[in-house]
């Protein structure tokens, strides 16, 4: 069955730094999602991704965040400077778009990012 | 703005045995989205069941069935004849209708017994 991938699974980076998230998600997929989750809290949503543009994000997503699709196969989340708070677990996930919203995404297996 | 509440952090069942967990959601909008999501440890989110708000049947998916009750605003799931693999994290989750983003509940963590 398709998988969405995200690499790497646990990623350790010190406050201020820069990192990149990855994701590929499934081929014919046209919809791409990032979440994230802080450790014994919910699932928030971040953003949406669409035909090359940000559809929805949430305020959580400010200008420290940005998404891009490179290469048409992968998925990015960059964070310009971390901070300790940004330390959660990020998923990553596609949905087709043939098919209704109800159908529901396909998540990646996520990766976890600590600040320190 | 919409909520979804899971009010049972941790729940522990028998195998064979029947499970129920809770979801409690809050909406003004009257089409919308439900799904439970499974999380086995160290592994993705995939889909265990959905239903659509319009619809009054509650879903099936083999051993796996909803109870939703729209005027209560309540989502629960059933798990039949509970197996080991069935432990995980579960998460309730909502989405407009016109929206594709998911509203997550905090998850409850079930541990199935031999």
């Amino acid at each position: 069955e398709p998988e969405v991938t995200q690499t790497p699974s646990h990623q350790v980076t010190q406050m201020g730094q820069e990192v990149i998230l990855r994701c590929v998600p499934i081929s014919n997929h046209l919809y791409f999602y990032w979440y994230r989750q802080i450790l014994g809290q919910k699932v928030e949503f971040l953003v949406s991704f669409y035909n090359n543009e940000i559809s929805e994000k949430s305020e959580i997503f400010d200008d420290q965040f940005s998404v891009e699709r490179p290469d048409g196969s992968n998925f990015t989340l960059k964070i310009r400077s971390t901070k300790l708070e940004d330390s959660a677990m990020y998923f990553c996930a596609s949905r087709e778009g043939a098919t209704k919203i109800s159908d529901g995404y396909t998540f990646g297996s996520g990766t976890r990012l600590t600040v320190v | 703005a919409q909520t979804v509440t899971q009010s049972q952090p941790e729940m522990s069942v028998q195998e064979a045995e029947t499970v129920t967990l809770s979801c409690t959601y809050d909406t003004s909008e009257s089409n919308y989205y439900l799904f439970w999501y499974k999380q086995p440890p160290s592994r993705q989110m995939i889909l265990v069941i959905r239903q659509e708000a319009y619809k009054q049947q509650n879903a099936t998916e083999n051993r796996f069935s909803v109870n939703f009750q729209k005027a209560a605003k309540s989502f629960s799931l059933k798990i039949s004849d509970s197996q080991l693999g069935d432990t995980a994290m579960y998460f309730c989750a909502f989405s407009n209708y016109n929206t594709d983003k998911l509203i997550f509940g905090t998850g409850t963590r079930l541990q199935v017994f031999p």
